[in-house]
């Protein structure tokens, strides 16, 4: 079972800060992708990573896969409140996918 | 459609009762998969579909979870004999490309919250 750990488990900041969330594993993926998911609805994509050391930016969003395509981290500058929800990443290897459990992110107003 | 449905929501069964769920998929999307996600946790795959083709079953827990897609579209996700630990939301999600990965991304219901009493 390819492991994937996010963290922290919970993050809870004010509106305008800056923060970081990581995705590691002890596994090599050809490619990682990282969701958002809103209670009671499903996950979204937001990007796909696929060669180490990529950095990819979706507005306030930054995303960066490591060098040797094991970890992953998202940055968000100047969070909203709309930022608010469980981020997801899933990292695929040899056809399998596999889910974090993702980082519960609350921004307060 | 615009999205990919799941029916029904909400379902509450008791503990033994056989119960199935339905994904109907974005419209000519070829991949189908399902996923099961506790409370807490993220999804873990179930179970995945190309076309009609059931081509990976690895993630069923048992033998009591069956899944169908006959026509290739529509899909169906049976759970027999329910018991407390199935008690879960069910995410099924489409994708226009085949294989369990792509840059295509996947497309997800809101899916079904199974609560088991």
């Amino acid at each position: 079972t390819q492991l994937l750990e996010q963290s922290p488990q919970f993050l809870s900041i004010q509106e305008g800060e800056n923060l970081t969330v990581y995705c590691n594993s002890s596994s090599v993926f050809s490619s990682l992708q990282w969701y958002r998911q809103e209670p009671g609805e499903g996950p979204v994509l937001l990007v796909t990573v696929v060669t180490g050391g990529e950095v990819k930016k979706l507005k306030r969003l930054t995303f960066q896969f490591g060098d040797a395509r094991k970890d992953s981290s998202l940055h968000i500058t100047a969070a909203q409140p709309g930022d608010t929800g469980l981020y997801l990443c899933a990292g695929a290897n040899a056809g399998k996918s596999t889910f974090g459990d993702g980082t519960t992110l609350t921004v307060k107003p | 459609g615009a999205g990919v449905s799941q029916s029904p929501r909400y379902k509450v069964a008791k503990r033994g009762q056989d119960v199935a769920l339905r994904c109907d998929p974005i419209s000519g999307h070829v991949s189908l998969f399902w996923y099961q996600q506790a409370l807490g946790q993220g999804p873990e795959f179930l179970t995945y579909f190309q076309n009609e083709a059931q081509l990976d079953k690895s993630g069923l827990p048992s033998d009591r979870f069956f899944a169908e897609r006959p026509e290739g579209s529509v899909s169906t996700l049976k759970i027999q004999r329910t018991q407390q630990e199935d008690s879960a939301v069910y995410l099924c999600a489409s994708s226009p490309v085949t294989g369990r990965w792509g840059d295509s991304p996947l497309h997800f219901g809101n899916g079904t919250r199974l609560t088991v009493t």
